[in-house]
């Protein structure tokens, strides 16, 4: 399994700020991918971020609101933009195990308080 | 659209006290069945994968089942350390998204 890190753990924004994740894997991979886990809910896929082409959005999710980049195969980070109350949750990012296996493996994962 | 469904949403057991918890599942080609065990603070840390129906997976005193609807996590004599939210997923045939249930709290105590 890949080791995971994530800047900052936790964070307290202003309503209108923007705050930037960092996603770093020790090991080289080809799909990096960003959940949102909100109070109380289950993990929801932001979006998949392919190194060298823009990123994936699922639906519900814009890229005006979630800029994500993708510069090489060990990095990524994800942009929240124009903060409001409801985008309080825990941002985690993931990555696929190696072969055909297909389970994703998640970094800590990054508690933003947005007042 | 694909759901998937964990019951209970909190449990408390004695030590030593198995039980079983729940996710049952509706999805157009199941690719894989995730378990997950995630604790305060931390990220999902992965358990198995299961992929057909029949198959089973072991490690220490968790043991999980799947078919063709529903999977189960057994767990066989919990100690405290077992405490924890546990949380299934799947992934269909087509996407990468692992569609995850909302988890089941789980309380073990002395």
């Amino acid at each position: 399994s890949a080791v995971i890190s994530q800047k900052p753990s936790r964070d307290i924004c202003q309503r209108g700020t923007s705050l930037t994740i960092q996603c770093q894997v020790d090991s080289q991979v080809t799909m990096m991918f960003w959940y949102r886990q909100q109070p109380g809910q289950s993990l929801t896929l932001i979006a998949t971020a392919n190194q060298g082409s823009e990123a994936t959005y699922e639906s519900g999710f814009v890229i005006d609101k979630f800029p994500i980049s993708r510069p090489n195969l060990t990095f990524s980070t994800l942009t929240v933009s124009n903060l409001s109350p409801e985008d309080s949750s825990i941002y985690l990012c993931s990555v696929e195990g190696r072969g055909t296996s297909y389970e994703q493996y998640f970094g800590p994962g990054t508690r933003l308080t947005v007042t | 659209e694909d759901q998937v469904t964990q019951s209970p949403e909190a449990l408390r057991l004695q030590e030593g006290e198995s039980s079983s918890l729940n996710c049952s599942y509706t999805v157009s080609g199941l690719r894989g069945l995730f378990w997950y065990r995630q604790d305060p603070g931390k990220g999902p840390e992965f358990l198995f994968t299961l992929y057909s129906a029949g198959e089973e997976k072991e490690k220490e005193r968790l043991k999980a089942t799947l078919t063709k609807k529903e999977s189960f996590l057994h767990i066989t004599a919990p100690k405290p350390e077992d405490s924890a939210t546990y949380l299934c997923a799947v992934r269909q045939d087509s996407g990468y998204a692992l569609n995850f249930g909302k988890g089941t709290s789980l309380l073990v105590t002395p």
